[in-house]
């Protein structure tokens, strides 16, 4: 069973469109990351949200951490070729210990 | 510099070879990771390193042998595998201290590694 949900597991959307990641669970985290990872590479840390009710921009990306540290969410705005990939979740919650999410494969077409 | 190096980045071997996958940070990081990625599966957790000392294993098969020999590198001894262990072998590190950053793991672009 996996400690952290996310949904959907598949997105396939035109350049210019909005979508969401949503990383859920029913465990408290310390903190949570968002890594994107091409084929064949190893993840790229995008954020961490450590704060309940945390939000952090990064350009068009919107990262939120649920109040309940339970649960977060990536917005992506009018997306772009080159957000294709791989977006992971992944929480922490004993020390040094990372729990990933299933993962979302984003595919944005031109 | 966030960093993280590992090699070789493609590996093929044997059943009944013996070989060592690398990994090397300069950053002063005091907790590195070992993970095993199937396609299209997110990572899985093997081993974490915590002050060059085993702190956690994942119930990993004793074909797996970590080694941490400063808090710099960290390998990983791969004798008699299977087929099934066919995978992105990918090492991380976070500062491993009580602090924010302390949440942040920065990963290696992988080894390939394909057991035949």
């Amino acid at each position: 069973t996996q400690l952290l949900e996310q949904s959907p597991q598949f997105l396939s959307i035109q350049e210019g469109e909005n979508l969401t990641v949503y990383c859920n669970s029913s465990s408290v985290f310390s903190s949570l990351q968002w890594y994107r990872q091409e084929p064949g590479e190893g993840p790229v840390l995008l954020v961490t949200v450590v704060t309940g009710g945390e939000v952090k921009k990064l350009k068009r990306l919107t990262f939120q951490f649920g109040d309940a540290r339970k649960d977060s969410s990536l917005h992506i705005t009018a997306a772009q070729p080159g957000d294709t990939g791989l977006y992971l979740c992944a929480g922490a919650r004993a020390f040094n210990k990372f729990y990933f999410g299933s993962g979302t494969k984003l595919n944005v077409k031109p | 510099d966030t960093e993280v190096t590992q090699t070789p980045k493609h590996l093929v071997m044997g059943m009944t070879n013996k070989k060592s996958l690398k990994c090397e940070q300069h950053m002063g990081h005091r907790a590195m990771y070992w993970y095993k990625q199937k396609a299209k599966k997110p990572p899985e957790l093997m081993f974490v390193y915590s002050y060059e000392k085993l702190s956690i294993n994942e119930s990993v098969p004793s074909r797996f042998s970590p080694e941490c020999p400063n808090s710099s590198l960290l390998n990983l001894h791969l004798h008699a595998l299977q087929p099934e262990d066919s995978a992105l072998y990918l090492c991380a590190s976070s500062p491993g201290l009580a602090a924010r950053e302390s949440y942040e793991q920065y990963f290696g672009p992988g080894t390939r590694l394909t057991v035949t």
